[in-house]
């Protein structure tokens, strides 16, 4: 699998867009883009997830470079319920997923 | 409501003694998967089924065994635990292989 680097920790103000960015520069052409989050100890939480192309769904937006060595996952309008730790994950067609240390996202009013 | 549920929640046991912990889903899924999470190791995949019958181990399986007999079903068992499985353990589902997985709560494991 290709190893996905993400920033430890990134502060949002409420109501202003999150942008998560995600390194995987060693991204095979079979290899999917997923993103989850987990808010404390809950269950992750499934957000998004893409091949080649930009996706967007009622919670989020993933933007993927050209050459998929990178991608982006924003939140337009973030709240104080989306403060969580967020993975970005990298695989092939399987329905295993590890998950790395992700990106604690802090929202403050 | 479509759901993962697991059991129990929280439990605390003392090594050696055979434990089980349940999963079941109420979406039809094909796939399931067991995964703990330790502090700094992320989540870890523990044992994944692709169907009935059909299991095939993940990335930390040691200690640990599964069974797939009906579709809903995916009970983790402990054998003989010991003190490195206390973890956080999550059950998962999904309908195809690159299909959301839908989480359970989560059952927080300690072994004395």
């Amino acid at each position: 699998d290709a190893k996905t680097t993400q920033p430890p920790s990134m502060d949002c103000a409420e109501g202003r867009a999150a942008n998560l960015p995600c390194n995987h520069s060693t991204i095979s052409g079979n290899e999917y883009v997923y993103w989850y989050r987990q808010i404390h100890s809950q269950g992750p939480q499934y957000i998004i997830h893409g091949l080649k192309n930009n996706e967007t769904n009622e919670m989020a937006s993933l933007i993927i470079t050209e050459d998929r060595k990178s991608s982006t996952l924003i939140l337009p309008h973030a709240t104080l319920r989306d403060t969580a730790v967020y993975y970005c994950i990298v695989r092939v067609v399987l329905p295993s997923l590890t998950f790395g240390q992700g990106t604690i996202l802090t929202v403050h009013p | 409501e479509a759901q993962v549920t697991q059991n129990p929640r929280y439990l605390i046991t003392v090594t050696g003694k055979k434990l089980t912990v349940t999963c079941s889903q109420n979406m039809n899924h094909e796939y399931m998967s067991w995964y703990r999470q330790d502090p700094g190791l992320g989540l870890r995949q523990i044992y994944y089924s692709m169907n009935v019958e059909v299991t095939d181990k993940g990335d930390v399986p040691e200690g640990y065994k599964v069974s797939r007999k009906e579709k809903r079903n995916f009970p983790l068992i402990l054998e003989s635990p010991s003190p490195n499985q206390t973890s956080l353990y999550f059950c998962a589902s999904s309908f195809g292989p690159t299909s959301e997985q839908f989480f359970g709560p989560g059952t927080r494991l300690t072994v004395l």
